[in-house]
């Protein structure tokens, strides 16, 4: 079961470069998620999807841009990165709403670093 | 808005000892609540859920129950094992699918 693929699993970004954090999911789920982690931090969403070509923005969304054209990819933009994007990113899905369905899978994570 | 504060770390016990991580939320509604752990190099797993007041979850182990009264939802283990060694995440999903974390509690568990 492949569940939540992320890549790549690390990167260094230089300053001003831009790149995308692939995400993609094999279970079919509607809802897709965005998440940053930084040190003895707890996760901040970034964006989320409720279904392919609807996104909405989370807590921490400058800086960052989505897309979602199928349900299983859910692609993370950066554009002109900077320092304070360095962190480490996960992707998450669930099938929905409602108490049954809630349960975020998760990706390995990308660890990224600006500099 | 919904948050999360759960006992920071680290957390170091020996082998065999009894673990409690404590955890407390804010929320509207009837949120569920949830435990994640973090094993090193991996990405969040679902430990253990409970979706209303005076439910217990339970996992491998490791339980908490939902008290509505303190706004609680402690996780316990009455015998931790070296591989427990992780970052334990208490979150809730409230009403409308947002997930909020705390901040991780980090277990050292020595042999």
């Amino acid at each position: 079961n492949a569940g939540v693929t992320q890549t790549p699993k690390f990167h260094i970004l230089k300053i001003g470069q831009s790149m995308t954090l692939q995400c993609t999911q094999d279970m079919n789920h509607n809802y897709m998620y965005w998440y940053r982690q930084d040190p003895g931090m707890g996760l901040k969403l970034i964006y989320y999807s409720v279904g392919a070509g609807i996104t909405d923005k989370g807590e921490v969304p400058n800086g960052y841009n989505v897309s979602r054209s199928t349900t299983e990819d859910f692609p993370l933009r950066l554009e002109l990165a900077a320092p304070s994007q360095t962190s480490v990113y996960f992707c998450a899905s669930s099938l929905g709403q409602g108490r049954a369905k809630n349960i975020q899978y998760f990706g390995a994570g990308t660890r990224l670093s600006v500099l | 808005g919904n948050s999360v504060t759960q006992m920071e770390g680290p957390v170091t016990l020996s082998e065999e000892a009894f673990l409690t991580i404590n955890c407390t939320y804010t929320a509207t509604g009837y949120p569920s609540l949830f435990w994640y752990v973090q094993y090193p190099g991996e990405g969040l797993q679902l430990l253990l859920k409970a979706t209303k007041a005076d439910d217990k979850g339970s996992n491998k182990g490791f339980e908490a129950t939902y008290r509505k009264e303190t706004t609680s939802f402690h996780l316990e283990k009455g015998s931790v094992q070296v591989s427990d060694s992780a970052v334990y995440f208490c979150a809730l999903s409230g009403n409308n699918n947002d997930m909020r974390f705390g901040a991780g509690t980090r277990l050292t568990v020595k042999p």
